[in-house]
């Protein structure tokens, strides 16, 4: 069974510019989360996904936007990037959104640098 | 509001010796409770998962934590480290919110084992 999949692993690209992250669930997953993760902050949620409907958000600014897809794929967009958006973005599939013990399984991430 | 506290940033032990990683989570109800490997540049792993059914819980490459409720405790032992598990490890509670939920993660504690 596949994991979950994360393109592109690695990305460079410049202040001001936007981008587009991918991520692929798990077979059957219709939960997708995001997280941010960098050495000051730590890792922290932007938003989950269930059934093509964003369920939460985290305390992010706007240029930050997700969406999912008929098929549980989403992607995110951050618009306008900053310096401070460097991070390693880490999605992460589970079954249910609203299980508290439910496992969530995460992807390898997109290491985003800008410069 | 539920959080986590991984107490010790860094910490390095012996192949061989006991490795002790502590977590301490505030929560007003029953916390589900996750600890998380993550290795050089990969994504998160699932070590084990605290839900309510037993107190003690093994999970995997010979890891396991206790729940203590009355120290609001959950810390990941393993009796004796290998060179492997050179890692970062997170601990991690399930929030709910509005029904739906997300992963509030500790700091993350980096352990370094020495031959």
């Amino acid at each position: 069974k596949a994991g979950v999949t994360q393109t592109p692993r690695y990305l460079i690209k410049t202040r001001g510019q936007q981008v587009t992250l991918s991520c692929s669930p798990i077979s059957g997953h219709r939960s997708v989360s995001w997280y941010q993760q960098t050495p000051g902050q730590g890792l922290q949620f932007l938003f989950e996904y269930f059934s093509e409907t964003q369920r939460n958000k985290g305390n992010f600014p706007g240029r930050f936007s997700g969406r999912q897809f008929s098929n549980s794929r989403s992607e995110m967009n951050v618009s306008t990037l900053e310096l401070g958006d460097s991070a390693l973005y880490l999605c992460a599939s589970s079954t249910e959104a609203w299980q508290p013990n439910t496992e969530a399984f995460f992807g390898q991430g997109t290491r985003l640098t800008v410069v | 509001a539920q959080s986590v506290t991984q107490l010790g940033s860094h910490v390095s032990v012996s192949e061989g010796a006991l490795v002790l990683l502590r977590c301490n989570y505030s929560s007003s109800v029953p916390p589900y409770l996750f600890w998380y490997v993550q290795y050089p540049n990969q994504g998160l792993q699932l070590l084990l998962k605290y839900t309510s059914a037993a107190t003690l819980v093994k999970g995997i490459n010979g890891f396991e934590a206790e729940f203590k409720k009355s120290e609001t405790s959950f810390h990941l032992t393993k009796p004796s480290a290998h060179m492997s598990d050179a890692a970062e490890y997170f601990c991690a509670v399930r929030r709910s919110s509005g029904g739906y939920n997300k992963l509030i993660f500790g700091a993350g504690t980096r352990l370094a084992v020495h031959p």
